[in-house]
């Protein structure tokens, strides 16, 4: 099993729709969280963090439930240049050894 | 933000030649930096760490020989493929993490270089 498993999509929404992404990740000593997007050809680039008592930056919510192991990214009023690919990112550090692991991604277009 | 550059943006070179990727951190110290792999339609994987004045800590199934990682100072990491095969061809990614701020745990990525072996 994947240490981070998304729907790899592709999901195709029109503009202005509200779009949910989903993510579950393995390992129970995670401890931090993150949504990165990742426009074709370009590094990923920091969305938003992720905590347990679920944030929200604009359009953006985030939503992280460690029982279920499970985050989730909330996109309303989606835009076209929401259209990326959308990294579901999980930290774990062990003995002082930090670790990012990405899951594949899924991809989103708008459509106008 | 917090500003990460790499250097070439891209590179083309003939197998079994050696190719040197840079990364900086432009705006802040950086005492650790990773090193990572992306190839087409998969996820980044962790390379390595790279810390600054110590030797680099590789990943499993990494050569640590093929891959030379050098962290001089406290702006600049560099990643030498060496021997480079057509295989190596992949987007070479590294991220460095700047000390305090709200999320410690924070990366912020450099533009990537993506390296073409023929």
């Amino acid at each position: 099993r994947k240490e981070v498993e998304q729907d790899p999509g592709p999901f195709n929404v029109p503009e202005g729709a509200t779009v949910a992404f989903n993510c579950t990740y393995s390992n129970s000593a995670s401890q931090s969280f993150f949504w990165y997007r990742q426009d074709c050809r370009k590094e990923p680039k920091l969305l938003m963090s992720v905590y347990s008592s679920g944030n929200e930056d604009g359009r953006f919510t985030a939503q992280l439930n460690r029982a279920s192991q499970y985050i989730s990214l909330l996109i309303r009023d989606s835009k076209l240049s929401d259209s990326a690919t959308y990294l579901c990112v999980v930290n774990r550090s062990n003995f002082g050894n930090e670790k990012l692991t990405f899951g594949t991604g899924t991809r989103l277009t708008i459509i106008p | 933000g917090a500003v990460v550059s790499q250097h070439p943006s891209w590179v083309i070179c003939k197998s079994g030649t050696s190719v040197k990727i840079e990364c900086r951190s432009l705006d802040f110290q950086a005492t650790t930096m990773f090193w990572y792999r992306q190839f087409p339609k998969q996820s980044l994987m962790l390379m390595a760490t790279s810390n600054e004045g110590s030797k680099a800590t590789y990943e499993q199934g990494v050569e640590k020989d093929k891959f030379l990682i050098n962290h001089a100072s406290l702006t600049l990491s560099t990643l030498t493929v060496t021997s480079a095969h057509p295989e190596d061809s992949s987007f070479y990614i590294c991220s460095a993490r700047p000390p305090g701020g709200t999320s410690y745990y924070e990366q912020y990525f450099g533009p990537g270089t993506r390296l073409t072996v023929t």
